[in-house]
C-alpha cells in the first residue's frame, strides 16, 4: 500500500486563525479524500479532493471552511479557516487507487483549538 | 439513512482468548466491507476486507464474517495479543469509494 505523510503531525493555534494540512503520498494515487475524527469519535468524511478541479463536499462542509487543493497525484492540502475551539480534532488524509475501494490513511493532524 | 453500527463500545478480553467484535449495517446495497485498527496517537490501518459475494474471509490471526441476511459484519481475532489493543472500526462501501465508518469498539487486552 501507499506510504502517506502530514504535516504538521500537530498544532495548537489560536481562535480565529487558519490552519493548512499538507498531505503527501509515495505513488500517484487515484483518489485522494479528507476526514475530520472528533475526539472520541468515529470518521467523518469532509471531502474528496479532486485533481485539477474542485474539490467535491459532503453534507456539512463548506469550501470557505474548509478549502482543499489538489495540485497533482501525490499530494493535497486542507486548511481549516476561522478556527474555533470545536475545530479541535483529528484530520486524516486518506487515498485510494483505480483497482481497489480500499482507503488507506495517513497518521493524522491533532489539531487543538484555544 | 445509512448506518454502519456496532454492538458494544468496549470489549475485555484476556491474553491468550480470542475476540470477537460485531457490526451492523443498514444499506442493503454495500457490497465492499473493511475492518480497520486504530491505535492511539496513529491514522486507522487496514486490517481486511470482504466483498458481498463472501461470507467469510480470512487473514494472519484474523477472520471477518459477512451475514448478508442480517446485515451483520463480525471481526474475530484469534490468540489475541497486547498489541492488539485498539479501537476497531467497521467500514461500509457502496463502490466508488464512498465510505461510512461506524462508531468503533475499543478492544482491551488483559495480561
Amino acid at each position: 500500500s501507499a506510504v502517506i505523510s502530514q504535516k504538521p503531525s500537530r498544532d495548537i493555534c489560536q481562535r480565529g486563525t487558519s490552519l493548512t494540512i499538507q498531505c503527501q503520498v509515495d505513488s500517484q494515487v487515484t483518489m485522494m479524500f479528507w476526514y475530520r475524527q472528533q475526539p472520541g469519535q468515529s470518521l467523518t468524511l469532509i471531502a474528496t479532493a479532486n485533481q485539477g478541479s474542485e474539490a467535491t463536499y459532503e453534507s456539512g462542509f463548506v469550501i470557505d471552511k474548509f478549502p482543499i487543493s489538489r495540485p497533482n497525484l501525490t499530494f493535497s492540502t486542507l486548511t481549516v479557516s476561522n478556527l474555533s475551539p470545536e475545530d479541535s480534532s483529528i484530520y486524516l488524509c486518506s487515498v485510494g487507487t483505480s483497482n481497489t475501494d480500499t482507503q488507506y490513511f495517513g497518521p493524522g493532524t491533532r489539531l487543538t483549538v484555544l | 439513512g445509512e448506518s454502519v453500527g456496532l454492538h458494544l463500545p468496549t470489549l475485555s478480553v484476556q491474553e491468550g482468548d480470542n475476540s470477537i467484535i460485531n457490526c451492523a449495517y443498514s444499506n442493503s446495497a454495500s457490497d465492499y466491507f473493511i475492518w480497520y485498527k486504530q491505535e492511539s496517537g496513529k491514522g486507522p490501518q487496514f486490517i481486511i476486507d470482504i466483498r458481498s459475494n463472501m461470507d467469510k474471509r480470512q487473514g494472519q490471526r484474523v477472520t471477518v464474517l459477512l451475514n448478508k441476511t442480517v446485515k451483520h459484519l463480525s471481526l474475530q481475532i484469534a490468540a489475541t495479543q497486547p498489541g492488539d489493543s485498539a479501537v476497531y472500526f467497521c467500514a461500509e462501501n457502496t463502490g466508488g469509494f464512498k465510505t461510512i465508518f461506524g462508531a468503533g469498539t475499543r478492544l482491551f487486552v488483559k495480561a
